[in-house]
C-alpha cells in the first residue's frame, strides 16, 4: 500500500508570496492533519480535516488555511509568506478522526522563505 | 490542553547497551500515547502506541514502552541499542475525545556510539 505522499518536496519562495502544498493520504484514510516542524518550536499542529470539514485548528494566524477534497486529498495554503514560515510541513493521515489508530506521516515539504 | 515533556536534548548510549528515552505527558481524560522516530530529511515513522490495556507496549524494531499512569510517563526503551537507532525520537499524546490533534515533545536526539 502506498504511503502518504506530499508535493512538492522542496520549495523556495520570497517574502510576501503565497504557497500551496499538497498531500495525498493513504488509500482509504479519511482524516488528514498538518503539522509545522521548526528547530525552535518543534512540531506544532496546524489543522485537521475529516470528510472535507476542518475539525480542529491550531494556534496559527489566518494566513494559514487548508482544505480537503472528496477523495481525501488535502492542500494547505500560506499567504503573504514571512521568513518565519520557513519550516518542514508534514502531513499525516489516519483512517478516521479520533479513533485508536496511529497517524502515518508523509516525507514533508521543506519550505524556505527568502 | 495537552502537552509532552522530553527532558533530555540528547541521549548518548554505547552500542549494545540499553537505551531509554524519557517522556512525561499532561492531558485531560484518558491519554493515547505514541512514539515516532525521524531520520534526517524524512517524515515521522511510527514506532508504537498505548491506547488501553497492558502497560508494557511492544513496537517496531525491538522497541517497547511502559505506560505509568501515576507518574504520567511513557518512557521508550530498547534492551540493546544499534548504531542504526541513531535518530530523533518524538513522544506524542492526544486525548480520546474524537480528534487526531497530537501534541509532541521537543524530541530527543539519540546517538548510539559504536
Amino acid at each position: 500500500k502506498a504511503g502518504v505522499t506530499q508535493t512538492p518536496r522542496y520549495l523556495i519562495k520570497t517574502r510576501g508570496q503565497q504557497v500551496t502544498l499538497s498531500c495525498s493520504p493513504i488509500s482509504g484514510h479519511r482524516s488528514v492533519s498538518w503539522y509545522q516542524q521548526t528547530p525552535g518550536q518543534g512540531l506544532q499542529f496546524l489543522f485537521e480535516y475529516f470528510s472535507e470539514t476542518q475539525r480542529n485548528k491550531g494556534n496559527f494566524p489566518g494566513r494559514f488555511s487548508g482544505r480537503q477534497f472528496s477523495n481525501s486529498r488535502s492542500e494547505m495554503n500560506v499567504s503573504t509568506l514571512e521568513l518565519g514560515d520557513s519550516a518542514l510541513y508534514l502531513c499525516a493521515s489516519s483512517l478516521e478522526a479520533g479513533d485508536r489508530e496511529e497517524q502515518y506521516f508523509g516525507p514533508g515539504t521543506r519550505l524556505t522563505v527568502t | 490542553a495537552q502537552s509532552v515533556a522530553q527532558p533530555e536534548d540528547q541521549v548518548n548510549v554505547a552500542e549494545g547497551n540499553p537505551l531509554t528515552v524519557k517522556c512525561t505527558y499532561s492531558v485531560s481524560g484518558n491519554p493515547y500515547l505514541f512514539w515516532y522516530v525521524q531520520y534526517p530529511n524524512r517524515g515521522l515513522q511510527f514506532l508504537l502506541k498505548y491506547i488501553t490495556g497492558d502497560n508494557l507496549v511492544k513496537g517496531s524494531y525491538g522497541f517497547e514502552a511502559e505506560f505509568n499512569k501515576s507518574q504520567t510517563s511513557f518512557h521508550l526503551k530498547k534492551p540493546s541499542a544499534l548504531v542504526s537507532d541513531s535518530a530523533l525520537y518524538f513522544c506524542a499524546v492526544r486525548n480520546a475525545y474524537g480528534n487526531n490533534r497530537l501534541a509532541f515533545g521537543k524530541g530527543n536526539q539519540v546517538v548510539v556510539i559504536p
